[in-house]
C-alpha cells in the first residue's frame, strides 16, 4: 500500500544528544501525527499537526508541520535511553478516510 | 474499557485455518481501523468503519480478509484459509470520530494481535 518515505531508517545516538527525523509525501497531507511503538506495544501517539507550518511540543520533542503540506518533522533534544523505540510518522491527504503511516525510524539510544 | 483492547494478543495458527481477531474499541468512539504491520514494516491500512456508514474497504489485500463492526462498537477481523505472507501484527485503533483536519481528533491504538501461519 501507500506509504510515506520516512528518514533516516535507523539511528545509533549517545545520550544527550539531539535526533532529528523528517517524512515527505507526494500527496498534501492536512494532518501529520508522529507516533512511538515499543517492542510488543501498539503505536502510542506524541505529536498531532493540523496547520501547515504549526510547530508543537511535547516536552523534548518538537514537530513542524511543513509549510509545502508535503513534509513534517520531529526532533528530540537531549535524547536519554527510554527514548529507545521506534517512531512512525502518519499522515491524512485532504479526502480520503485513511492514515497512512511511513516505515518508521529505529532509535538507539546509547547510555 | 480505557483503551482499545484486542484479542487474542498472540496467535498461531495452522496454514489453510481461518482466523477471527477481536477489537473493543474506546467507549463512545465512533471511527474504527484495523492496520497490518509486518516485521520491520510500516502499518498498512485494511479496513476503516466511521458509525453506520458503509466502510472503506479498499486497504483489504484479498477476498480472503474480511471485518464486521456489530452495534457500532466491537470488530471482528476474519482471515479466512491463512497463508504465511498473513504472518503480522494486526493492529486496531479507534478515535472519537473520523479524524479530521483542525479538530484536535487522534487515533488510538490497541496492543496488536500478533498472528503467526505455521
Amino acid at each position: 500500500g501507500q506509504q510515506l518515505n520516512q528518514s533516516p531508517q535507523s539511528m545509533f545516538i549517545q545520550e544527550g544528544e539531539d535526533v532529528s527525523m523528517n517524512c515527505t509525501s507526494s500527496s498534501i497531507f492536512n494532518t501529520w501525527l508522529w507516533y512511538k511503538q515499543e517492542p510488543g506495544e501498539g503505536p502510542v501517539l506524541l505529536i498531532a499537526l493540523y496547520k501547515a507550518g504549526e510547530l508543537t511540543s511535547n516536552g523534548r520533542l518538537t514537530a513542524q508541520f511543513g509549510i509545502t503540506r508535503k513534509d513534517s518533522f520531529l526532533n528530540i533534544s537531549a535524547s536519554i535511553p527510554s527514548d529507545v523505540g521506534i517512531y512512525f510518522c502518519a499522515g491524512k491527504e485532504t479526502s480520503g478516510s485513511r492514515l497512512t503511516f511511513g516505515e518508521g525510524t529505529q532509535l538507539t539510544v546509547n547510555p | 474499557g480505557a483503551g482499545v483492547s484486542q484479542s487474542p494478543s498472540n496467535k498461531v495458527t495452522e496454514k489453510g485455518k481461518d482466523v477471527e481477531l477481536r477489537c473493543d474499541p474506546i467507549s463512545g468512539h465512533t471511527a474504527l481501523y484495523w492496520y497490518r504491520q509486518s516485521l520491520g514494516q510500516g502499518l498498512e491500512f485494511l479496513i476503516y468503519f466511521q458509525g453506520n456508514s458503509a466502510p472503506d474497504k479498499s486497504g483489504l489485500p484479498s477476498d480472503r480478509f474480511s471485518a464486521e463492526r456489530t452495534g457500532g462498537s466491537v470488530s471482528t477481523l476474519t482471515i479466512q484459509r491463512t497463508q504465511q505472507e498473513d504472518s503480522a501484527v494486526y493492529l486496531c485503533a479507534s478515535s472519537l470520530r473520523y479524524i479530521e483536519a483542525y479538530s484536535g481528533n487522534t487515533i488510538y491504538f490497541g496492543e496488536g494481535s500478533w498472528l503467526t501461519v505455521v
